[in-house]
């Protein structure tokens, strides 16, 4: 089983839409979880660290639950700019490790 | 002011060759990293340094030598390059616990022909 597992998508939701994605992790050790998006042929950029009590950024809520070893994003009123791959990984001594990413198209 | 700076941002040579590439931070992390990203996105670890020191190698193969010379340098050795090492290749940096994220380079391309 991968470390960390994602809908790899894609996505496809109109510009306004509200969307979700989840991500599931297998290391119970893990201390810190984010969210980074990362745009075609870009690196990587973080969006939010996700918080045990979750925690909400504009348009974008993070939550985290480690009962059940899952993290989500949701972002609400879509614009075309949030079209990207959205990476879910989880630090774990030293290193950040990345599930497949999934990826967002919103169309006009 | 580029946070974590990698070069060059391309890179393309013939298998066989031998090839470096820079990065450095002005973040005033003490960790820094290589991931690299193949053609299928997948971002993998390949090295963490900490203040200097190799923490983590992620049976990248002996082909592969980092160097960090002080704490803002991370700097990757490819000896012999084969076709498989195409990819692209993110430097990161973040402070020791990492719970505040790690900030990636921009990448670097390189193309095995």
């Amino acid at each position: 089983r991968k470390e960390v597992e994602q809908d790899p998508g894609p996505f496809n939701v109109p510009e306004g839409a509200t969307v979700a994605f989840n991500c599931t992790y297998s290391n119970s050790a893990s201390q810190s979880f984010f969210w980074y998006r990362q745009d075609c042929r870009k690196e990587p950029k973080l969006l939010m660290s996700v918080y045990s009590s979750g925690n909400e950024d504009g348009r974008f809520t993070a939550q985290l639950n480690r009962a059940s070893q899952y993290i989500s994003l949701l972002i609400r009123d879509s614009k075309l700019s949030d079209s990207a791959t959205y990476l879910c990984p989880m630090d774990s001594s030293y290193k950040l490790i990345f599930g497949s990413g999934t990826r967002l198209l919103v169309r006009p | 002011d580029t946070a974590v700076s990698q070069t060059p941002k391309y890179l393309v040579t013939q298998m066989g060759n031998d090839k470096s590439i820079k990065c450095e931070q002005n973040l005033g992390h003490d960790t820094m990293y290589w991931y690299k990203q193949d053609s299928k996105k997948f971002l993998k670890i390949m090295f963490s340094y900490n203040n200097k020191e190799l923490i983590i190698n992620e049976t990248v193969p002996n082909r592969f030598s980092p160097k960090s010379p002080d704490k803002a340098h991370l700097n990757l050795h490819i000896n012999s390059l084969e076709l498989g090492d195409s990819a692209v290749y993110f430097c990161a940096s973040s402070h020791q616990t990492g719970e505040r994220g790690y900030t990636f380079g921009s990448g670097t391309r390189l193309t095995v022909v």
